[in-house]
């Protein structure tokens, strides 16, 4: 296995299904992210987890909720889903290193292949 | 608000030159990315800028002007497999990486 692994690949839900993806990474980074990549429109920024803990979480709706069991694998659970949720969820990796101020410099990121979420 | 545009597609001939443009307003600058997705596929790192002036890498360049708040990716001798998606982002003065929509490049024979 190498570089980041998302799974299902496809997902087809109703709004009422709860289902899970999931993302693995052997890279050995020490920071995992959720984005959600819908057409013709930029990377949103779900959630950061640096170090096995939640850095980051941009408003995101509670339908969503993000697991970090350890540095290699990242789910995130889905339930109660909304037609406007159906998009291409993509998990990264990246080496990251204490910069100025405390501040986090993220490296360069490493993208699975991602997870086509299509809610009815 | 910070902000990132690059046109939405191109097109351009195999064996040419192409150069995809990239102006951003975000707040403080801490590098910018470029990053290429091909249809169905992970985006996968191409270039890094945090200095103005061009970085090249075999037949992809990437140009940066700080004070322009402008870069561009230049694609040389194209050939059909250049066919994707070109994302650029800036890191802001919180090391929060900021996208831009993306440019879908076409090749043509």
């Amino acid at each position: 296995e190498t570089g980041v692994t998302q799974t299902p690949r496809h997902l087809v839900m109703g709004m009422t299904n709860k289902k899970s993806l999931k993302c693995e990474q052997h890279l050995g980074h020490n920071a995992m992210y959720w984005y959600k990549q819908s057409a013709k429109k930029p990377l949103e920024l779900m959630f950061v987890y640096s170090l096995e803990e939640r850095v980051e979480n941009n408003s995101v709706p509670s339908r969503f909720s993000p697991e970090c069991p350890n540095s290699s694998h990242l789910f995130l659970h889905l339930h109660t889903l909304q037609p406007e949720d159906s998009a291409l969820y993509l998990c990264a990796s990246s080496q990251d290193l204490e910069g100025l101020a405390g501040k986090w410099d993220t490296g360069e990121l490493f993208f699975g292949e991602g997870s086509r979420l299509t809610v009815l | 608000g910070q902000n990132i545009d690059q046109p939405t597609e191109m097109t351009a001939t195999e064996g040419a030159i192409v150069q995809i443009n990239c102006t951003y307003q975000t707040s403080g600058f801490n590098g910018l990315f470029w990053y290429q997705q091909h249809a169905g596929e992970a985006p996968t790192f191409l270039s890094y800028n945090v200095l103005d002036g061009l970085e090249e890498k075999g037949r992809f360049s990437s140009f940066l002007s700080r004070s322009k708040g402008y870069s561009y990716l230049l694609l040389k001798e194209l050939q059909m497999k250049d066919s994707a998606s070109y994302l650029c982002a800036v890191r802001d003065s919180n090391y929060q990486l900021i996208w831009g929509a993306g440019t879908k490049l076409i090749i043509k024979p």
